[in-house]
Order: structure tokens, then C-alpha cells, then sequence
């Protein structure tokens, strides 16, 4: 399977405790889009990221949140300090940069906060 | 003034009925457009994506209005199996890409 893979699927977590989300693109992409999406809400734009780029990190909470992608292995979306308000899908998406942007999501991270 | 605005519904139609969906962006140098559709609980999927010269993929027809800074979706002939969510996604330069909130399709028996 040449998706987007995203692990772990569920993620428990006590507040306080820090979270490690991982995504590795689909073959051959090199763009990855992280967003986050509350129970019957919408999908809100995090973090968009190049190979070893932050290239927007602009949706991204400017405490407790890091997001990299490194030149070897998965991006990382990383909280520290998780709080009850963090509980989300989390959901990763990948693109070959290309000027239409097509976007193939992950099957996404279900954080919950105890 | 939110980005991306869709109405949320939800859209209650019969089986075979005709149904659209509009969504309304705010940024006017936006460049690419495109459509989503996500089930419950699982990550959204590419459905069309949505040029000035509209185009249609069967039983979907997706149009642009740049000069209203809008996009449509249609879909006719309307299936049990079409019920979902459907997400608008603009992307508004520089690669970044940004989505509705969608509007939730329940196609009735």
C-alpha cells in the first residue's frame, strides 16, 4: 500500500503527557499538510511542511505544538503537555507539489485526552 | 469573514433526486479549487477537482464562478451510497490549502 500511512490510529493520553503523531507520505510526495478536525466540525489547517521546511505553520498553536519532517523518516506532529481541549482527529495529508495540489489524506489519528 | 463557507445542512433527499452544494471563498488570488467527500469517521477523499471551464465525472458536475468567488457541486440521480459529507478545499497560494466546514448529504430510501 503506497498511501499515506499515519500512526498510531488511536492515541490515549493523560493531560500533561506529550503525544507523538507520525505520518510517512505516499511514495514520491514530498509536501505534507497536517490538520486537525473536532467531532462534527471541519477540517482546520496546522501545519504545511516540505522536506526539512516548515513552510506554513500559521493554524498551528504557537505553545505546546511542533511539527517536523525530516530528510529521513515520518513528519512528526508533536504536543507537549496535552490538555482535555486537545482530544481530535488528527489527519495527515500528502501532495507531490504540483501547481493543483491534490491532497491523499492518512486514515488519521484519534487523540483522546483522559 | 471565515475563508472557506459552506451551509453546513444537512440535505435530507430522496433517492434520485438532484441536489447541490455551493461554497463561497473570501481570498480572490485563490488558484485551485477542489471538492471532497468524507464518511463518518474516516479521512476525507479527493472527489473532483474544479476548473473555470466546469467539469463532470458522471453523475457529479462540478462548476467554478471566479467572478462571484464561488463553487458548485451537482449531483444528479442522487444514491443511497452518496450519502456524506462534502468538503470545498481552495487553495490559496503559496500551496496552502484550506477546507469548509462541509455540508452533511443524507439521501433518503
Amino acid at each position: 500500500n503506497a498511501g499515506v500511512m499515519q500512526n498510531p490510529r488511536h492515541l490515549v493520553r493523560r493531560r500533561g503527557q506529550e503525544a507523538r503523531l507520525r505520518c510517512s507520505p505516499m511514495k514520491g510526495h514530498s509536501h505534507v499538510y497536517w490538520y486537525r478536525q473536532l467531532p462534527e466540525e471541519g477540517l482546520k489547517f496546522m501545519v504545511y511542511l516540505q522536506k526539512e521546511n516548515i513552510i506554513d505553520e500559521s493554524g498551528m498553536p504557537k505553545e505546546r505544538f511542533s511539527a517536523e519532517f525530516p530528510k529521513e523518516g515520518p513528519s512528526i506532529l508533536r504536543i507537549q503537555q496535552v490538555v482535555r481541549g486537545d482530544s481530535a482527529a488528527y489527519f495527515c495529508a500528502s501532495s507531490d507539489g504540483t501547481a493543483n495540489e491534490k491532497l491523499f489524506f492518512g486514515s488519521g489519528t484519534q487523540l483522546s485526552v483522559l | 469573514r471565515k475563508e472557506v463557507e459552506q451551509d453546513p445542512g444537512p440535505f435530507n433527499v430522496p433517492e434520485g433526486a438532484t441536489v447541490a452544494f455551493n461554497c463561497t471563498y473570501s481570498n480572490s488570488a485563490s488558484q485551485s479549487f477542489f471538492w471532497y467527500r468524507q464518511d463518518c469517521r474516516k479521512e476525507p477523499k479527493l472527489l473532483m477537482s474544479v476548473y473555470s471551464s466546469g467539469n463532470e465525472d458522471g453523475r457529479f458536475t462540478a462548476q467554478l464562478n471566479r467572478a462571484s468567488q464561488y463553487i458548485s457541486l451537482l449531483i444528479r440521480d442522487s444514491k443511497l451510497s452518496d450519502s456524506a459529507t462534502y468538503l470545498c478545499a481552495v487553495n490559496e497560494g503559496y500551496q496552502k490549502v484550506t477546507f469548509g466546514t462541509g455540508t452533511k448529504l443524507q439521501v433518503i430510501p
